[in-house]
């Protein structure tokens, strides 16, 4: 059981370059998050999936798309890459609470991304 | 969801317990708190949650204040291992995590 899997862990892009960041998640979850985290600014959520095929704006979605295409899959682009995209980006994932578990939030390890 | 506050950093000797506090002064009736991790550069963990009563797990205990208007994260018996940034969310269980707010934690230092 891998969890919540990120590609790739590392990658160094110049100004205007683009790329996608994948996650993968093998443990059904509905919900679905990317988030970045700079320094001295805690984690902020960029988009969120509630299910295949739907996706919302986080608190900071401006320079990002994604998309959910299939359920275990939730896709992080970035266009045109800036400087102030440079950050440690992780994705989430969570099921919808029931009364059986513990409703927490399931994070990969981290893609940490440098824009030159 | 509520907002939550915590101190930045916090120490603690090795052995001992680390009591982690966090003021959640506008929770409403129907929000859990919960507890995370983050160690280093990982990702954050899950540590407990509760929204009452006081709870307990293999890792940690937390103790929520009768208003519930803050609470305690306790960590029995520190080890160097303990030493991370600690997150107090609050959130409406039945819901996602999409109007949760994770700030900046408490870093805590285990202190040989």
């Amino acid at each position: 059981n891998a969890g919540v899997t990120q590609t790739p862990k590392f990658r160094v892009l110049k100004t205007g370059q683009s790329m996608t960041l994948l996650c993968a998640q093998d443990m059904n979850h509905e919900y679905m998050y990317w988030y970045r985290q700079d320094p001295g600014m805690g984690l902020r959520l960029i988009h969120y999936s509630v299910g295949e095929g739907t996706t919302a704006k986080g608190e900071v979605p401006d320079g990002y798309n994604v998309s959910r295409l299939k359920k275990q899959n939730f896709l992080l682009g970035l266009e045109s890459a800036a400087p102030s995209q440079t950050s440690v980006y992780f994705c989430a994932s969570s099921y919808p609470s029931r009364g059986d578990d513990t409703g927490e939030l399931f994070f990969g390890e981290g893609s940490r991304l440098t824009v030159l | 969801d509520a907002k939550t506050t915590q101190p930045p950093s916090m120490d603690c000797a090795e052995g001992r317990a680390a009591n982690l506090p966090c003021n959640h002064s506008t929770i409403s009736g129907n929000e859990y708190v919960y507890w995370y991790r983050q160690i280093h550069s990982q990702g954050p963990q899950y540590i407990i949650h509760g929204l009452k009563n006081n709870e307990t797990n293999e890792m940690a205990s937390l103790i929520i204040t009768e208003d519930r208007k803050s609470s305690t994260l306790i960590l029995p018996h520190a080890t160097l291992r303990d030493t991370a940034v600690y997150y107090c969310i609050v959130r409406v269980y039945s819901g996602g995590y999409q109007k949760v707010t994770f700030g900046i934690g408490t870093k805590l230092q285990v202190i040989p």
